[in-house]
């Protein structure tokens, strides 16, 4: 079955750059999906960040666009998200997910990972 | 940006009892787009319901979605002790997308 895995650094310096990976397993990133983002701050609700999809288009949370890069790399099979610039705030559960396809009526995300943890402190 | 009001907060029913949590938006949500989502502690988010009403792949029938526009329900018959856990809504006919509170759905 279709599986993601987030993996990356799980401190993060106030400052930096918090970088994480998705791998998807048993499913093409090429695929008809889109890709994407969301974070749950601790005891909190969930966050959506953004996607992104094979063809490079990508939407993002608008308060978060200034700082948010996502990219996919098909020979990896994976998704990466970059947030510049964090700060306590950005600690959270950093989910990747993949949407059911690729038209907007599609857009609800059906497959998720695990999530990691993130903390941001120095 | 439509925000999501989700009610009540927190619901506190018996396992057999029907569940009923509602998802208010503050603005029309285009062609009902909207998800529901049940997450366990400690698990990530699973797909219930998606354009409103439409149960996602396993999901039992003992869950269903209505609504339209700005309001909409996700409710639970028979609830069976594994459906105790957090369920969300989410838009994703405008964007940006968003998520509402979440509705804690407890044991009495």
């Amino acid at each position: 079955q279709v599986q993601l895995q987030e993996s990356g650094p799980g401190l993060v310096k106030p400052s930096d750059t918090l970088s994480l990976t998705c791998d998807v397993s048993n499913y093409s990133i090429s695929n008809d999906n889109w890709w994407g983002w969301i974070r749950q701050p601790p005891g909190k609700g969930l966050e959506w960040i953004g996607y992104i999809y094979h063809s490079g288009s990508t939407y993002y949370y608008p308060s978060l666009k200034s700082r948010v890069t996502m990219s996919l790399d098909t020979s990896k099979n994976q998704v990466s998200l970059k947030l510049t610039s964090v700060t306590a705030v950005d600690t959270a559960v950093y989910y990747c997910a993949r949407t059911m396809g690729d038209a907007y009526k599609w857009h609800a995300f059906d497959i998720w990972g695990q999530g990691t943890m993130v903390t941001v402190s120095s | 940006e439509i925000v999501l009001t989700q009610s009540p907060g927190t619901l506190s029913l018996s396992p057999g009892e029907r569940a009923t949590l509602s998802c208010r938006a503050s603005q029309s949500v285009r062609d009902s787009y909207l998800a529901w989502y049940q997450q366990r502690p400690g698990q990530a988010p699973r797909l219930l319901i998606y354009g409103a009403s439409n149960r996602a792949t396993g999901i039992p029938d003992r869950f269903s979605g209505s609504g339209s526009r700005t309001d909409f329900t996700l409710a639970i018959n028979r609830l069976e002790p594994e459906d105790f856990a957090v369920y969300y809504c989410q838009q994703y006919g405008n964007s940006p997308y968003s998520f509402g509170q979440g509705t804690k759905l407890e044991i009495k």
